[in-house]
């Protein structure tokens, strides 16, 4: 099984500039997430889905936009790329809301933003 | 959302086992304690959860304290391959999963 796929896995962008990541996952799970990691910090939640075609914000929403068409994708989009946005982004997946429910994550993509 | 405390780190000799420590005061009665762990560049891992009473499963064990204020992960046999950072979290039954800082357990052989 693929289960959380990421792409790209490393990228470097220029400020101002935008970019797509990319997350699928194969296990036809409701819940999606997004959280990134800072150097030597825990993850901070950005974006979640519920579904497709609902969407809400977490801890970090600023700077990020994402959409949720089908239950397998769940892009996350930097439309003005800045050096704070520099990280490792983490794109997670699980079966049902809340309590036992374990999240799958996928292996990030690390952003660079100069 | 409630909060956690974990040890910033914690060492061990490979093949003693590991008693990882976690504080959560405010835990409320449906919060589930779950245990994630990171390997060096790789996405959080799954390790176990539980409500209640103490979980046991291929990777680790979970104690949690009668009044559920805390809960210890437990690695019987600490391999190399365990060197993370551990992550203890409460999930509720709301869409957010918060992680905070974990603890970082060097093993050494």
């Amino acid at each position: 099984n693929a289960g959380v796929t990421q792409t790209p896995k490393f990228r470097i962008l220029k400020i101002g500039q935008s970019m797509t990541l990319q997350c699928a996952q194969d296990m036809n799970h409701n819940y999606m997430y997004w959280y990134r990691q800072d150097p030597g910090m825990g993850l901070k939640l950005i974006y979640y889905s519920v579904g497709a075609g609902i969407t809400d914000k977490g801890e970090v929403p600023n700077g990020y936009n994402v959409s949720r068409s089908t239950t397998e994708d769940f892009p996350l989009r930097l439309e003005l790329a800045a050096p704070s946005q520099t990280s490792v982004y983490f794109c997670a997946s699980s079966y049902s809301i809340g309590f036992d429910s374990p999240l799958h994550f996928g292996n990030g993509t690390r952003l660079t933003v100069t | 959302d409630a909060k956690t405390t974990q040890p910033n780190s914690m060492e061990s000799n490979e093949e003693e086992p590991v008693h990882l420590p976690c504080n959560h005061s405010t835990i409320s009665g449906t919060d589930y304690i779950h245990w994630y762990r990171q390997l060096p560049s790789q996405g959080p891992e799954y390790v176990i959860h539980g409500l209640t009473s103490n979980v046991n499963n291929r990777m680790a064990s979970l104690a949690i304290a009668e009044d559920r204020k805390s809960s210890t992960l437990i690695l019987h046999r600490a391999t190399l391959r365990d060197a993370a950072v551990y992550y203890c979290i409460l999930r509720d039954n709301t869409d957010k999963l918060i992680f905070g800082t974990g603890t970082r357990l060097q093993v050494f052989p």
